[in-house]
């Protein structure tokens, strides 16, 4: 059972450049999340879907973008990458309800 | 809103020793309380978790009771092994579907032998 998995696991951007990172969940579950961790901050909620078709804003939206393709894959834009991007982006998906999270190995980002 | 506060690390034992990490919240109404793992390299996993107050969550020889009159989720072990080494979130969150998480800053936490 692979759980969620995230692509790619590094990658070095240049300022302005722009990728996708991506995600995918085997479990089923209905809800999805980017977080960004950075140290001594914690997680930090970017976007978030709570089901195929709907996705909302967290706390740090700005200067990302997110699709929910369907109930597997939820994957995270950055259209024009800037230094403060730089961080670890962890996809989850929830189980509902219950709350337990289930996370990726992440990706760790760094924009130069 | 929603906060979470944990003590800073990095805490660093010897084996065997015994563990406390504190964590207390800001929430209104009744939000379910999380424990997470993160070992190097890897995502966070859930450690241990409790739905409502004075509930205790148990997992590994981990242990946590939710308070709600202290608003505190306190992470306790009898005795770590040098396994235990990691960094600890505590978390807050709400059931039902879009739970959000509320994370705490994280604890990284060193066994030596």
């Amino acid at each position: 059972n692979a759980g969620v998995t995230q692509t790619p696991k590094f990658q070095v951007l240049k300022t302005g450049q722009s990728m996708t990172l991506q995600c995918a969940q085997d479990m089923n579950h209905n809800s999805m999340y980017w977080y960004r961790q950075d140290p001594g901050m914690g997680l930090r909620l970017i976007y978030y879907s709570a089901s195929e078709g709907t996705t909302d804003k967290g706390e740090v939206p700005n200067g990302y973008n997110v699709s929910r393709l369907n109930k597997r894959e939820f994957s995270l834009r950055l259209e024009s990458a800037a230094p403060s991007q730089t961080s670890v982006y962890f996809c989850a998906s929830f189980r509902d309800p219950g709350g337990e999270a289930f996370f990726g190995q992440g990706t760790r980002l760094t924009v130069v | 809103g929603n906060s979470v506060t944990q003590m800073e690390g990095p805490v660093t034992l010897s084996e065997e020793a015994f563990l406390t990490i504190n964590c207390t919240y800001t929430a209104t109404g009744y939000p379910s309380l999380f424990w997470y793992v993160q070992y190097p390299g890897e995502g966070l996993q859930l450690l241990l978790k409790a739905t409502k107050a004075d509930d205790k969550g148990s997992n590994k020889g981990f242990e946590a009771t939710y308070r709600k009159e202290t608003t505190s989720f306190h992470l306790e072990k009898g005795s770590v092994q040098v396994s235990d080494s990691a960094v600890y979130f505590c978390a807050l969150g709400r059931g039902a579907a879009g739970n959000k998480l509320t994370f705490g800053g994280g604890t990284r936490v060193l066994v030596k032998p």
